[in-house]
């Protein structure tokens, strides 16, 4: 089956520490995307990336890092720098050309803060 | 800079009767519009957008839209509710040469029986 896939879906992380979260997707799609959701705010753009190897930042970038080594991954590290890192986040992809096309997304995860 | 509102937070209506979700939004040049519906603790859904052409879209489980240019709105509407409507809904927009794609808060719907 295609599709995106995060994981872990549950992820606790204690006060300084990084943490990855996984994105994998093979719907061979150029453009991936990071969102935020908290309760009230809706999704939040973290980074997105056009292509491998070039990303940009989104509204709220700080505290967090991406890669984008290969066209099927999408990795985010929540780094200590994130002050308020509790939230649920969702991983999406695109076709990308003539940006149209609609996301698809993962079933997001779930991280907090002990 | 571009942005999407959705100025309700809830939308209450009764089963069997039509309903509409409000969305506007900001954007300099032409934009791509979409709506999303997300169930409980999971990702979102795609329901339908707009690229160009007939301003009245159709999308999934008998949803639509219709972008105004003028009022730069793109509500959702559904001629008549299910209860399994209830859920969480987005509004979404990409602006033309850009891949920086925008969601509104959200709007949570319930459909009473």
């Amino acid at each position: 089956d295609g599709g995106i896939t995060q994981s872990p879906k549950y992820l606790f992380r204690k006060e300084g520490q990084n943490v990855t979260l996984s994105c994998e997707q093979n719907l061979n799609h150029d453009a991936m995307y990071w969102y935020r959701q908290d309760p009230g705010q809706g999704l939040r753009l973290i980074y997105y990336s056009q292509i491998v190897n070039d990303f940009q930042k989104g509204d709220i970038a700080e505290g967090y890092s991406v890669s984008r080594e290969k066209k099927e991954s999408f990795p985010l590290t929540v780094t200590s720098a994130q002050k308020n890192p509790t939230a649920f986040y969702l991983c999406a992809s695109s076709k990308g050309q003539g940006r149209s096309t609609e996301a698809f997304f993962g079933q997001g995860t779930r991280l907090t803060v002990v | 800079a571009q942005s999407v509102a959705q100025p309700e937070d809830q939308v209450n209506v009764a089963e069997g009767n039509p309903l509409t979700v409000k969305c506007t939004y900001s954007v300099s040049g032409n934009p791509y519009l979409f709506w999303y519906v997300q169930y409980p603790n999971r990702g979102l859904q795609f329901l339908l957008k707009y690229i160009t052409g007939d301003n009245l879209v159709k999308g999934s489980y008998g949803f639509e839209a219709e972008f105004n240019k003028s009022q730069t709105s793109f509500h959702l509407k559904k001629p008549s509710a299910l209860v399994s409507d209830s859920a969480l809904y987005f509004c979404a927009l990409i602006r033309a040469g850009s891949y920086q794609l925008t969601f509104g808060k959200g709007t949570k719907l319930s459909v009473i029986p």
